[in-house]
């Protein structure tokens, strides 16, 4: 079974510009959930999504952004970039039920660095 | 809400000695327990995880970790560490149920474990 892909894995920008990372769970897997990671603020969850709701909210500003496709296919979205948002962006599938128990399996992570 | 501290931010050992990495947990409801391992420019794996029933869990790589409710700890041991074990572990907590634990896993802020010849 193939694991969580992110693409793409490094991703160079400039201040005020926006971008979006995609992130495609494990088949049969209709939740993701996002983290920023950086080594000041260590891992840092941003959202989830399942059956493309957002189900839950970390405390980022409303320039980070997500959505969730059909195919449970997740993207999240910054805005108006600054440099510290420079980080490895973490996406995490599981299948969202059976109260929590479920294992969150991680992608490798998409590298931001904001110049 | 829930918190994670891990004691150590860096141990070194060598190989074939023991390791404990240390974790400790706060939180206001019941929470499943989890320890990821992360090497480098990779994504995070999952090493065990404590859900309910028998307090001492392992991993299929010799890893194991005793959940104390009464000290809230979670700590991660190995009697023997080899070369290839060399990484930065995270303790992770997650609430029971839905609401704002939804998808939420909580880390405490990494322990990097190096492992010398």
């Amino acid at each position: 079974k193939a694991g969580v892909t992110q693409t793409p894995r490094y991703l160079i920008k400039t201040r005020g510009q926006q971008v979006t990372l995609s992130c495609s769970p494990i088949s049969g897997h209709r939740s993701v959930s996002w983290y920023q990671q950086t080594p000041g603020q260590g891992l840092q969850f941003l959202f989830e999504y399942f059956s493309e709701t957002q189900r839950n909210k970390g405390n980022f500003p409303g320039r980070f952004s997500g959505r969730q496709f059909s195919n449970s296919r997740s993207e999240m979205n910054v805005s108006t970039l600054e440099l510290g948002d420079s980080a490895l962006y973490l996406c995490a599938s599981s299948l969202g039920t059976s109260g929590g128990t479920d294992t969150q399996y991680f992608g490798p992570g998409t590298r931001l660095t904001v110049l | 809400a829930q918190s994670v501290t891990q004691l150590d931010s860096q141990v070194p050992v060598f190989e074939e000695a023991p390791v404990e990495l240390r974790c400790n947990y706060s939180s206001s409801v019941s929470v499943y327990l989890f320890w990821y391992v992360q090497y480098p420019n990779q994504g995070l794996q999952l090493l065990l995880k404590y859900l309910s029933g028998s307090t001492l869990v392992e991993s299929i790589n010799g890893f194991e970790a005793e959940f104390n409710k009464s000290q809230t700890s979670f700590h991660l041991r190995k009697p023997s560490v080899h070369i290839s074990d060399t990484a930065e572990y995270f303790c992770a907590v997650k609430g029971f149920g839905g609401g704002t634990s939804y998808g939420k896993l909580t880390f405490g802020q990494g322990t990097i474990l190096t492992v010398h010849p």
